[in-house]
């Protein structure tokens, strides 16, 4: 059973960089598309962005100029960095995969909190 | 990308059913038969119960539908039960090749 387990930095200053880890267990990497998605806290949920198998990534417009989702095949992982964060970028992070290729995601991280402070 | 249009909440009682509409644009709920649908218990990560419009994932009720008209997606819960008080997302792919979530919808089982 594929698993995806999270990890990264949880507290961070203003204008660091977050930096997110997931790595795939159970699973090839390959053949799917992966996502990150944040939801900050009482609120809902945001998609940041995808990678698929190829290395290709697509992001959410509004993040797009301070994001690099990247993917490393040969360790089953994925990795989110979103530069100059503030205030507004806490939040819970998950990972997910695409497991349809239509952006249907239905393998999810238990979610990572980060706090900007 | 403006997030897409749900009821804040919506309730119902033990063995009623219940609809939660997904309004869109033409650019995403309309424009393609990829809208999903996550349930979101409090404390826990969100669970596909929907995927391309109407399709449910191995192990999820058959309790659970869903559907489009136009810009517009809906899921449907038969026979409302306590476990589904929950709070519910949609989503669609885009134009952008991007995915566009719903503001959420809080249900209430009364």
């Amino acid at each position: 059973q594929v698993q995806l387990q999270q990890w990264g930095a949880g507290l961070l200053k203003p204008s660091e960089t977050l930096s997110l880890t997931c790595a795939v267990h159970g699973g090839s990497f390959s053949g799917y598309s992966w996502s990150w998605i944040r939801q900050p806290p009482g609120k809902g949920l945001e998609w940041i962005g995808e990678i698929n198998y190829s290395g290709s990534a697509d992001y959410n417009p509004s993040l797009k100029s301070r994001v690099t989702i990247s993917g490393d095949t040969s360790k089953n992982q994925f990795s989110l960095n979103l530069s100059s964060v503030t205030a507004a970028d806490t939040a819970l992070y998950y990972c997910a995969r695409d497991g349809s290729g239509s952006f249907a995601l239905d393998i999810w991280g238990q979610g990572t909190m980060v706090t900007v402070s | 990308q403006s997030a897409l249009t749900q009821p804040a909440s919506v309730s119902g009682s033990p063995g009623q059913s219940i609809t939660i509409s997904c309004t869109g644009t033409s650019s995403d709920v309309g424009g393609y038969n990829f809208v999903s649908w996550y349930q979101q218990h409090p404390g826990k990560a969100p669970k596909l119960m929907i995927f391309d419009v109407n399709n449910r994932p191995s192990g999820v009720s058959s309790r659970f539908s869903g559907s489009t008209s136009g810009n517009t997606a809906s899921l449907t819960i038969s026979g409302l039960q306590a476990e589904d008080e929950a709070d519910y997302y949609c989503s669609s792919y885009t134009t952008r090749n991007t995915l566009v979530f719903g503001g959420g919808t809080k249900l209430t089982v009364l």
